[in-house]
Parts: structure tokens; C-alpha cells; sequence
């Protein structure tokens, strides 16, 4: 069955610091990995996207994320995280009939 | 480039009621789905139409259904409604059906059921 975990439920930082957000999934075909970030009260805005070919990928506001098929992993890193990046961070996969699967979200705090 | 939008913003309503919430897809995309956000229950996937046809749909229950007109804008209608029902519904559209088009969301619909 399709899932997605993000271990870690809450993390803090602080500001300048670099983070790394960790996403595991389970699927059974080539995975289609997302990572969207949800500021409070907003929807989701997408960050970066996996489909296939280079394996660490570039996303907006200077993200990154590195597909490592050994490991079913997809994390998340910012070499020097700013305030405004305090959010809630959702993994996904895209499985058959166009549905993703959501991890349960990693929140961000970044303290000064 | 507009994006998806969604209205209300926000709703309350009481057990029992039926609630509409409405979405319209970013332009020259195709497809539409709709998503619960509940409190401690994470995305749950609802709904996905295209071209005004049903393709898929989640683990929830007939009260929960929709419809998707020619102009690819949709509705999410709940009928019935039930305490737990209180949630973040969001909407993404994508350019078309295949699996890894990517999903854009809109801002939801907070919904209250009281």
C-alpha cells in the first residue's frame, strides 16, 4: 500500500542554521515525490517535485531535495534557513488514479 | 496566471446540514481534486474529476460527492453533516489525468460543523 511518513512531527531551528526535513514512502511502482509547504491558514504552495533523471532536485526559496531509491527517501534541505520559513512542510507521492498520498506534516519553528 | 480559487473562505454550519464548497481550476487545467485536511488526521484524498467525469475517489463516504461543469470549475457537496466533517477542504488542479502532473492548491475552505 501507498504511505508516506515524515518522522518527525515538530522541528525547531535556528535562524541561519541548515535543516533537513525527512520524508519515507512506501509505493510499489516509480514514485512521483512532491514536497508542498502550507503557511497557517493557506493551502498548499508547491516547493519542488521528483519524477525521474538527476536525483537531488531544486526547488523555490532556495530548497533542495535528494530521490534515494535505496533508502525510499525524499528529505528535504535549506543550507540557511530564514524566519519566513517557519511553516508546516507535507511530503507526497503521486500513485495510480492521480491520488497523493500526504505525509502527516513536519512543522517548522525557526527561533532567532 | 491566476490560481486556484476557492469560496467561501470560511463556513459554519450545524449537524445535518448540506454545504456546497466551490472551486475553480487554474486555467487550461483539466482536472480537479478535492482534499479533507482535518485536524490530526492530515490530506485525505476526497475526489478527482476530469472532463466533467468522476476517475477517482477516496475512502469517504456517498454523502460526500461532487461535480465538475464544462468549464472545469467543481463543486464539493457534503450532505448530512457531522461533527467530524469540521476540516480544511482544499482544491488542486492539474493540466491533465496523467500521474505525475503536478497538483496546484488553493487557499480552502475552512468549514465548522457545530
Amino acid at each position: 500500500a501507498q504511505s508516506v511518513t515524515q518522522p518527525d512531527i515538530h522541528i525547531t531551528v535556528s535562524e541561519g542554521a541548515s535543516l533537513e526535513l525527512r520524508c519515507n514512502y512506501s509505493y510499489g511502482a516509480t514514485p512521483y515525490l512532491f514536497w508542498y509547504v502550507q503557511s497557517p491558514g493557506q493551502g498548499l504552495q508547491l516547493l519542488l517535485k521528483y519524477f525521474s533523471g538527476d536525483t537531488l532536485v531544486q526547488g523555490i526559496k532556495g530548497f533542495e531535495a535528494e530521490f534515494k531509491r535505496s533508502q525510499s527517501s525524499f528529505n528535504l534541505r535549506k543550507p540557511s534557513v530564514h524566519w519566513s520559513d517557519a511553516a508546516e512542510y507535507f511530503c507526497a507521492v503521486g500513485a495510480r488514479g492521480n491520488q497523493f498520498y500526504f505525509g502527516t506534516g513536519t512543522s517548522l519553528t525557526v527561533i532567532p | 496566471e491566476a490560481g486556484v480559487t476557492q469560496s467561501p473562505t470560511h463556513l459554519i454550519k450545524t449537524r445535518g446540514q448540506q454545504v456546497t464548497l466551490r472551486c475553480s481550476p487554474i486555467s487550461g487545467h483539466t482536472s480537479v481534486y478535492w482534499y479533507q485536511q482535518a485536524l490530526g488526521l492530515g490530506l485525505q484524498f476526497l475526489l478527482w474529476y476530469d472532463e466533467g467525469e468522476e476517475r477517482n475517489r477516496g475512502n469517504f463516504p456517498p454523502r460526500f460527492s461532487g461535480r465538475q461543469f464544462p468549464n472545469y470549475s467543481s463543486e464539493l457537496n457534503v450532505n448530512a453533516l457531522e461533527l467530524e466533517d469540521s476540516a480544511l477542504y482544499l482544491c488542486a488542479s492539474s493540466r491533465g489525468r496523467e500521474n505525475q502532473e503536478t497538483q496546484y492548491f488553493g487557499p480552502g475552505t475552512r468549514l465548522l460543523v457545530l
